[in-house]
C-alpha cells in the first residue's frame, strides 16, 4: 500500500525566515503535486513535478522532485505571512491516475 | 465555464437521513474523481468515473455510499442513513487524460462539506 509522509506536521516559522517541507513516498512514480489548502477551502494546485529532477519555482515557494529518492522537498524563502495555510504533497498511483495525499504539513507563519 | 462546481457547499443532516451532492466538471473533462477529506486529515480517494462508467472504487465506499454520472457529464454522489463519521468534506475532481499526462492538470472544486448531527 502506498504511502505518503509528510514533515514537519506543524511548523511554525518567524517571517523572513527560510524552511524545508520534506515529502515522502513508498512506491514507484514519477508525478507529484503540492497544493495549498486555506481552512475550510477546498485545494489550489501550486506545483506538478512530472518527471526526476523537476524544479519549480512561483514566488517565495520552490519544489522539488528525486524520484531515486522518492522525495519531494518544498522550499519557503523569506516567509511571509500570507503563507499560512496547509500544504499537501500527492502522488499519482496505478492507471486510475488517482492520487494518494500526504498527512499535510500546516504552516503557520508569525509577525 | 469557470471550473468544477460543486453543490451544496454546506450540508447539515440528522444521523439517519440521506444526502445527495452534486459536481459539474469542466465541459471537456472525461474524468471525474471523488474525494473525502475528514478534520486534519489529507483527502482520501473514493471513486472515478470516466465518462459514465465508474471504474474504481475505494473500500472506503460502504454500501450506504452511490455515485453515479449518468451521461458522463455532472456526477452524483449520495449517502443513505448517514453517520456522523460520514462528516466531512467531499471534494470532486476532473481532468482530460491526454492533458492529464502531459500536464499532470487535475482540477478541483469548492468541496462540499458535510455535518452529521
Amino acid at each position: 500500500e502506498l504511502k505518503v509522509e509528510q514533515n514537519p506536521l506543524f511548523l511554525s516559522m518567524q517571517e523572513g525566515k527560510n524552511y524545508t517541507i520534506y515529502c515522502n513516498y513508498s512506491t514507484t512514480s514519477d508525478r507529484l503535486y503540492w497544493y495549498r489548502q486555506d481552512p475550510g477551502k477546498s485545494l489550489e494546485s501550486l506545483f506538478v513535478l512530472l518527471s526526476n529532477g523537476a524544479v519549480k519555482q512561483e514566488g517565495r515557494l520552490m519544489a522539488s522532485l528525486d524520484t531515486k529518492a522518492r522525495l519531494s522537498t518544498l522550499h519557503i524563502t523569506a516567509a511571509v505571512h500570507d503563507l499560512s495555510a496547509t500544504y499537501f504533497c500527492a502522488v499519482v498511483t496505478g492507471t486510475a491516475s488517482k492520487l494518494t495525499f500526504g498527512t499535510g504539513t500546516r504552516l503557520q507563519v508569525t509577525l | 465555464d469557470t471550473g468544477v462546481s460543486q453543490d451544496p457547499r454546506h450540508k447539515i443532516t440528522k444521523r439517519g437521513q440521506n444526502v445527495t451532492f452534486r459536481c459539474d466538471p469542466i465541459s471537456e473533462h472525461n474524468r471525474l474523481y471523488w474525494y473525502r477529506q475528514t478534520l486534519g486529515q489529507g483527502p482520501e480517494f473514493l471513486t472515478y468515473f470516466q465518462n459514465e462508467a465508474q471504474l474504481e472504487k475505494s473500500r472506503l465506499l460502504s454500501d450506504r455510499f452511490s455515485a453515479e454520472r449518468p451521461k458522463g457529464s455532472f456526477s452524483t454522489l449520495e449517502i443513505q442513513r448517514t453517520e456522523q463519521g460520514d462528516s466531512a468534506m467531499y471534494l470532486c475532481a476532473s481532468s482530460f487524460p491526454r492533458a492529464f499526462h502531459r500536464t499532470g492538470e487535475l482540477f478541483f472544486g469548492e468541496g462540499s462539506r458535510l455535518t452529521v448531527l
